[in-house]
C-alpha cells in the first residue's frame, strides 16, 4: 500500500474549519483513502473514505485532488471534542488490513 | 451487540505469566482484527480473521503470541510468558467485510510488571 505523509500536529480554533492534509504521491489506481481518528484513551474511530470523488458525511468532508496524490479532511466546525490524532491511510481492496502511520495530532482550542 | 467489546479493560500481570485477552465483535461482522499500541506510539497490526479463511498472522511479533476465533464470533489473543515490552493497549476491531470501515473496541491495557 502507498505510504502517506501527514504533519505531526495542527491547531484549530473552536468553531473554525479544520483542514487536515495528507500526501500520498505513490497512490495507485485501485487504492482508497481512509481517515480515522483516535481520541485520547479510546480506540480509533472511522471517519470517511473515498477513491477519487469528494465525499461528505455527517462527520467530515474528504477532498481528493484530481491527480489523487493528496487529500484533505475537513471538519467544518471544529469543537473541543474533535481534539484527537487523525490518521490518513491508503489501502487497496486487495489488502485485508489497514496500516496506521503516526497521524496528525489536532488540538482544538477555545 | 452495539459495539465491539473487549475484556478485561485493564490487566496487570507479572513477567513470565500467560494472559488471555477477549474480543466480542459486532454481531454479523465477518472480519476481525487485533492491533497493539504502545504508549505514545501508533497502531501495530497483529492478526486478521476473515470468516473461515486462514488468519493473516503476519503481524504477530513472536511465537509467544497467538490468537483464535470461533466462527464469526469471539476472538481471544493469548500472550505466553509475558515480557515487559508486551505492555501496551491491545485493540480489537471488526468490520462487516474487509473493505468496510472498522469499528474498534476500547482496548485492553496490559501492564507487565
Amino acid at each position: 500500500d502507498a505510504k502517506t505523509t501527514q504533519p505531526p500536529s495542527m491547531d484549530c480554533a473552536e468553531g473554525r474549519a479544520a483542514n487536515l492534509p495528507c500526501n500520498h504521491s505513490t497512490i495507485s489506481g485501485n487504492e482508497y483513502v481512509y481517515w480515522y481518528r483516535q481520541i485520547h484513551s479510546q480506540g480509533p474511530q472511522y471517519i470517511i473514505h473515498g477513491l477519487k470523488n469528494n465525499e461528505t458525511n455527517e462527520m467530515a468532508s474528504l477532498i481528493i485532488t484530481e491527480d489523487r496524490k493528496s487529500s484533505t479532511l475537513i471538519l467544518p466546525h471544529a469543537t473541543l471534542r474533535d481534539t484527537a490524532v487523525y490518521y490518513c491511510i491508503v489501502r487497496s481492496y486487495n489488502t485485508d488490513k489497514l496500516i496506521f502511520g503516526t497521524g496528525t495530532r489536532l488540538q482544538v482550542f477555545p | 451487540g452495539a459495539g465491539v467489546s473487549q475484556s478485561p479493560s485493564n490487566k496487570v500481570t507479572e513477567k513470565g505469566k500467560d494472559v488471555e485477552l477477549r474480543c466480542d465483535p459486532i454481531s454479523g461482522h465477518t472480519a476481525l482484527y487485533w492491533y497493539r499500541q504502545r504508549l505514545g506510539q501508533g497502531l501495530e497490526f497483529l492478526i486478521y480473521f476473515q470468516g473461515n479463511s486462514a488468519p493473516d498472522k503476519s503481524g504477530l511479533p513472536s511465537d509467544r503470541f497467538s490468537a483464535e476465533r470461533t466462527g464469526e464470533s469471539v476472538s481471544t489473543l493469548t500472550i505466553q510468558r509475558t515480557q515487559q515490552e508486551d505492555s501496551a493497549v491491545y485493540l480489537c476491531a471488526s468490520s462487516l467485510e474487509k473493505y468496510y470501515g472498522y469499528t474498534f473496541g476500547s482496548g485492553t491495557r496490559l501492564t507487565v510488571v
